[in-house]
């Protein structure tokens, strides 16, 4: 099974309120990432974790938590939601960083901000 | 920072003609690049891969990188419906932290 899984597929959430997004896999992959993806923008990267080391990009490193409980699971957190965080966000992983092997994608959450 | 920019942004392909993608990126330092293919409600896949200058060809697929002008580019052959996607092209290096994607163009294939 070549599948990332995304709870949920669309969600929606308050200005100030907080916004936990679900990713998981079954294919053992040692790096997961999140992407957010807006309409017409390349997806971005925010932050990946490679085993149990988190990184997070330089600009979005206040704006984006996350945790990875073990192999299987990770999830992205934003704790005070702007609506400039409304946006596709993909999850993703690979076997070791991704560079020389595949990428899987899962099929992403719309989140809304109102 | 790396750029990584697709032209053109959209594209639209007779059925049975040919599309041609086009990618151009900043870093001298690349070594990897990718296509991936997204369909609309799924989530992007990975279409090939191409590590060395000149052609790569994976069915009706050809991939042709040119690290010294900095470019990469795809040509579908015999376009089919079912290749109306966007396109994305990433690229990485050694060392690098994850693929960096371009901004992708989407390929209409008209029946």
């Amino acid at each position: 099974d070549t599948t990332v899984k995304q709870n949920p597929r669309y969600k929606l959430a308050r200005v100030g309120k907080p916004v936990n997004l679900i990713c998981s896999q079954t294919m053992n992959h040692d790096t997961m990432y999140w992407y957010q993806k807006k309409p017409n923008q390349a997806p971005k990267l925010l932050l990946f974790y490679y085993d149990k080391i988190l990184n997070r990009e330089a600009d979005t490193f206040e704006k984006f938590q996350s945790s990875r409980p073990n192999n299987s699971f990770c999830s992205l957190y934003i704790g005070s939601a702007g609506l400039e965080y409304s946006a596709m966000y993909l999850c993703a992983s690979s076997r070791d960083h991704g560079q020389l092997t595949e990428v899987f994608f899962g099929k992403g959450t719309r989140l809304t901000v109102v | 920072q790396q750029k990584v920019q697709q032209s053109p942004e959209s594209l639209i392909v007779p059925e049975g003609g040919m599309a041609s993608l086009n990618c151009t990126f900043s870093d001298r330092n690349s070594q990897y690049f990718w296509w991936y293919r997204q369909h609309s409600g799924e989530g992007p896949k990975a279409l090939m891969s191409i590590f060395s200058n000149g052609d790569k060809k994976e069915g009706r697929f050809t991939a042709h990188l040119n690290k010294a002008s900095l470019h990469v580019s795809l040509h579908i052959k015999d376009s089919q419906p079912s290749d109306s996607a966007l396109y994305f092209c990433a690229v990485s290096y050694q060392g690098g932290r994850a693929l960096i994607f371009g901004t992708g163009t989407t390929v209409s294939v008209s029946p």
